[in-house]
């Protein structure tokens, strides 16, 4: 099973800052199957990027994803007030599909 | 749109067996395109994987639940249940069933709202 661990656990930043989340796996991770989630209190999860770099539906561009083999990056160009929320990334390219512990983006 | 909907009971006995059902609308569970899961998540904590379903009833499961998990689909009722048997306290969580493209393992979207369970006698 491949375990994907995220840092920082915490992230303090302030409204128009940059923010770089990290997702580390314990094993390359093929074809860069890699996604990141945004989950706010109360709700479900919500797709921000799947293929480590490709975003969905409607995610804005100041979402970005980027790397391959065991490491990989979410980063926020410039935060937005509705961005602070918990992340997760998630490897689907093999079973079991797992999920990193998730990292909590609050506002400084 | 796509939209799912799981249903359940929200507190279940424990060693009894939990049973919960996503409604599909906007979309049929019989898609060759997408395969359909459960992920849950317990309270304070992180998301694990389940299983997957397609709609010929293929199934994949996650090891560390296999020997209680069975995963259903009813393509004429648009929908596809989770049984998961001798819970325990563990097993409290919020359930989630969500959309997979193409491949039984992929990514997630969209998801159901979920469901709380609590295990407790």
């Amino acid at each position: 099973e491949i375990v994907l661990t995220q840092s920082p656990g915490t992230l303090s930043l302030s409204p128009g800052e940059r923010a770089t989340l990290s997702c580390r796996a314990s094993q390359s991770v093929s074809s860069s199957y890699l996604a990141w989630y945004q989950q706010k209190p109360g709700q479900a999860p919500r797709l921000l990027i799947y293929g480590a770099s490709t975003r969905a539906t409607g995610i804005p561009d100041r979402f970005s994803g980027s790397g391959s083999g065991t490491d990989f990056t979410l980063t926020i160009s410039r935060l937005e007030p509705e961005d602070f929320a918990v992340y997760y990334c998630q490897q689907y390219g093999s079973s079991p599909q797992t999920f990193g512990q998730g990292t909590k983006l609050e506002i400084k | 749109q796509v939209q799912l909907q799981e249903s359940g009971p929200g507190l279940v006995k424990p060693s009894e067996t939990l049973s919960l059902t996503c409604t599909v609308s906007g979309g049929s569970v019989s898609s060759s395109t997408y395969y359909w899961g459960w992920i849950r998540q317990p309270p304070g904590k992180g998301l694990e994987w389940i299983g997957t379903i397609y709609y010929s009833g293929s199934t994949y499961y996650n090891p560390s639940l296999k020997s209680r998990v069975t995963i259903s689909v009813d393509t004429f009722k648009n929908l596809f249940s989770l049984n998961l048997s001798s819970v325990t306290a563990a097993d409290t969580a919020v359930y989630y069933c969500a959309r997979l493209p193409f491949r039984p393992y992929n990514w997630f979207d969209p998801w159901g709202q979920g469901t709380l369970v609590t295990v407790s006698s």
